[in-house]
C-alpha cells in the first residue's frame, strides 16, 4: 500500500524562475493538501485541493498555484521565485475534506539560491 | 497572535523523565485537535489525536480543555527515540490543518 509520494525529494532554483513540485496521494485517498515549512517552524497551509478544484487556501500569493488530476495527483507551482521560497514543501492526503487522518509525504526540500 | 502556540523549547531531558508539552489554540470552531511527531528533516507523523475525555497510548496522554482552549501532551519513562519535534495541530472546518511552531524534545542517556 503505497503512501504519499513527492517528487523531487530536492530542489534548487534561482531567484525569479519557477518550479513545479508532485503529488501522489495515498491509495484511497481523494484530497490532496500543501504545506510549506520553513526552518524552525511549523508547516503552513498553502491550500487544498478536492474534486480537481482548490477548495480552501491560506495566506500565501497568487504566485502559489495549484492543480489536481482525475487521478487525484497534484502539483504545486510556484511563479518568480524569491528567496523567502526556500523550504520545506509537504503534501498530505486524506479521504474527503472532513475530518479524516491527513497522512504527509516526505517532502520536497526547496532552496533559492 | 499565532493561532496555535506551544510551549518554546528545546527541552533537554534525561532517560525515563516525564515531560509535558502545552499548546493553546485561538479559534474557538476547531473541530479536531492532534500531535503530531516530526524528525529532523523528515515528514510530520501523527502520534495522536487528542479528546476531551483525555486519551492514553502507552506512554503517552493527552488531553484537551475546550473551554480553555488549551491542549497538553504528557510523556512518562521518556526514551531517547522519543527525541524529535513534537507540533500541536488543530484541525478546522473543511480540512485545513494549523500547526504550532513545535517543541523540541531532545532526551539524553
Amino acid at each position: 500500500d503505497a503512501g504519499v509520494t513527492q517528487s523531487p525529494t530536492h530542489l534548487i532554483k534561482t531567484r525569479g524562475q519557477q518550479v513545479t513540485l508532485r503529488c501522489s496521494p495515498k491509495s484511497g485517498h481523494d484530497t490532496v493538501s500543501w504545506y510549506q515549512q520553513a526552518l524552525g517552524q511549523g508547516p503552513q497551509f498553502i491550500f487544498q485541493y478536492y474534486e480537481e478544484e482548490e477548495r480552501q487556501r491560506g495566506n500565501f500569493p497568487d504566485r502559489f498555484s495549484g492543480h489536481q488530476f482525475p487521478n487525484y495527483s497534484s502539483e504545486l507551482n510556484v511563479n518568480a521565485l524569491l528567496l523567502g521560497d526556500s523550504a520545506l514543501y509537504l503534501c498530505a492526503s486524506s479521504q474527503g475534506i472532513s475530518n479524516q487522518p491527513q497522512h504527509f509525504g516526505d517532502g520536497t526540500r526547496l532552496s533559492i539560491l | 497572535r499565532k493561532e496555535v502556540e506551544q510551549d518554546p523549547g528545546p527541552f533537554n531531558v534525561p532517560e525515563g523523565a516525564t515531560v509535558a508539552f502545552n499548546c493553546t489554540y485561538s479559534n474557538s470552531a476547531s473541530q479536531s485537535f492532534f500531535w503530531y511527531r516530526q524528525d529532523c528533516r523528515k515528514e510530520p507523523k501523527l502520534l495522536m489525536s487528542v479528546y476531551s475525555s483525555g486519551n492514553e497510548d502507552g506512554r503517552f496522554t493527552a488531553q484537551l480543555n475546550r473551554a480553555s482552549q488549551y491542549i497538553s501532551l504528557l510523556i512518562r519513562d521518556s526514551k531517547l527515540s522519543d527525541s524529535a519535534t513534537y507540533l500541536c495541530v488543530v484541525r478546522v472546518q473543511g480540512g485545513k490543518l494549523i500547526f504550532g511552531q513545535g517543541t523540541e524534545l531532545s532526551v539524553k542517556p
